[in-house]
């Protein structure tokens, strides 16, 4: 079955802080995301890559890095925490064959600036 | 925003009801993904429908779609307790399979 693996899934950081957030997925997949969830509203894509060691701009890139050191792993760099940076963070994947193709996601990680 | 609505919606039926959930896109689109997504739980793919396609079912799911007005409808027959959740429409870009949502609808069958 697909994995999406995300750690932690939870964390409380300081505002100025910095903040990782990593994924790991066993799918073999080439393509790996970040997405953004605020209270009641969809998720908004932050970051995506689609090889190791390179990675492109989503919608909402701003405040963030995203980080791609192998097939396997893709992580999210906030260098400097800020409060609006409060949400729920997912990160997916998929094969990239085509728009037929599902994407895998995550359980989350709740991130709270305080 | 890619979606006509901004705002999760909410609905709320009794087990047994159909139930119908709608969604509009501004953009052209070749394929709409509907997700559900559980508590405390990341969004899962239940019905995909191209845009050759203005009609797929999966089980109690029905999905549509119609390119000339830009939306798609996801139907769940009968509904049961377990299908409480929150359903998300979804466009694919179609290349590297980023995906835009549309706000969501939160549905709760059962008290």
């Amino acid at each position: 079955e697909a994995a999406v693996t995300q750690s932690p899934r939870s964390k409380v950081a300081v505002t100025g802080g910095k903040v990782t957030l990593s994924c790991h997925q066993t799918n073999n997949h080439d393509y790996m995301y970040w997405y953004r969830q605020d209270t009641g509203h969809g998720l908004r894509l932050i970051h995506y890559s689609y090889v190791a060691d390179s990675t492109e701009k989503g919608d909402i890139p701003d405040g963030y890095k995203a980080s791609r050191p192998s097939q396997e792993n893709f992580s999210l760099i906030l260098e400097l925490a800020s409060l609006s940076q409060t949400a729920v963070y997912f990160c997916a994947s998929s094969d990239g064959t085509g728009s037929n193709t599902e994407v895998f996601f995550g359980k989350g990680t709740r991130l709270t600036v305080v | 925003s890619q979606w006509g609505e901004e705002n999760l919606q909410a609905l709320s039926i009794q087990e047994g009801e159909d139930v119908t959930m709608n969604c509009s896109y501004k953009t052209y689109t070749t394929v709409v993904h509907w997700y559900r997504q559980d508590s405390g739980r990341g969004p899962a793919l239940i019905i995909l429908i191209r845009s050759n396609e203005r009609e797929k079912r999966s089980g109690r799911l029905r999905a549509t779609l119609d390119t000339s007005s830009q939306s798609s409808s996801l139907s769940i027959t009968a509904a049961q307790c377990e299908d409480t959740a929150v359903y998300f429409c979804a466009t694919d870009e179609g290349s590297f399979n980023k995906l835009t949502f549309g706000a969501g609808t939160r549905l709760a069958v059962c008290p």
